[in-house]
């Protein structure tokens, strides 16, 4: 299993500043996804963290918006840019368990989340 | 957007009683799986099931799957105050790498 850690695990932000997520795993990991869930909804994924190699998006999700960064295989982070209200959501990282190099995996492990309110 | 369709949206229950809710999804998967969130916190993996799998059981936990359907259920047994939670399904579709589609959750509330 993985154990995953995020900061802040909460904040509150002003409209139009930026915030960086932070996530770390504590042994190595290929993939690593981050999840957005607004208020009162369920998952949505934002983009897969590939390491070396740029974010790959999800529709509706673009690197302006929200820039990651994915270093090496234990750590990775998410930035929400520029925000505003309907930014305000919990924010999840999460790794994929199972044997690596195959296209299915088991269950996925979540971090503890980052709930982010803008005003 | 979402692959997953839930029902009920909400279920409010006695300590004692079952608990059962559905998952209904569009396309083809690998893998289906249940989740549990507490008051907006992290996920909690309850169990999976994959696509060449009827039914598992874990614990208290029993879901089975109809690919003929694109459908899944969770039954909770004996629910307990502690399983008051949202309970989401997410599906990984084939050669997804890990990726996830979630339903729209079931809140569940148990009562003592």
């Amino acid at each position: 299993s993985a154990v995953i850690s995020q900061k802040p695990s909460r904040d509150i932000c002003q409209r139009g500043t930026s915030l960086t997520i932070q996530c770390q795993v504590d042994s190595q990991v290929t993939m690593m996804f981050w999840y957005r869930q607004q208020p009162g909804q369920s998952l949505t994924l934002i983009a897969t963290a590939n390491q070396g190699s740029e974010a790959t998006y999800e529709s509706g999700f673009v690197i302006d918006k929200f820039p990651i960064s994915r270093p090496n295989l234990t750590f990775s982070t998410l930035t929400v840019s520029n925000m505003s209200p309907e930014d305000s959501s919990i924010y999840l990282c999460s790794v994929p368990w199972g044997l690596a190099g195959l296209s299915s995996y088991n269950e996925q492990f979540f971090g503890p989340g980052t709930r982010l309110t803008v005003l | 957007s979402q692959q997953g369709e839930e029902d009920p949206q909400a279920l409010s229950i006695q300590e004692g009683e079952n608990a059962t809710m559905n998952c209904s999804y569009k396309t083809s998967i690998n893998n289906l799986q249940w989740y549990r969130q507490n008051s907006g916190r992290g996920l909690v993996h309850l169990i999976l099931i994959r696509s060449n799998e009827r039914e598992k059981h874990s614990g208290r936990l029993r879901v089975t799957l109809d690919t003929s359907k694109k459908s899944s259920s969770l039954l909770i047994t004996a629910s307990r105050a502690a399983d008051t939670a949202s309970y989401f399904c997410a599906t990984a579709l084939t050669d997804s790498w890990g990726k996830l589609q979630f339903g729209a959750g079931t809140q569940v509330v148990v009562t003592p």
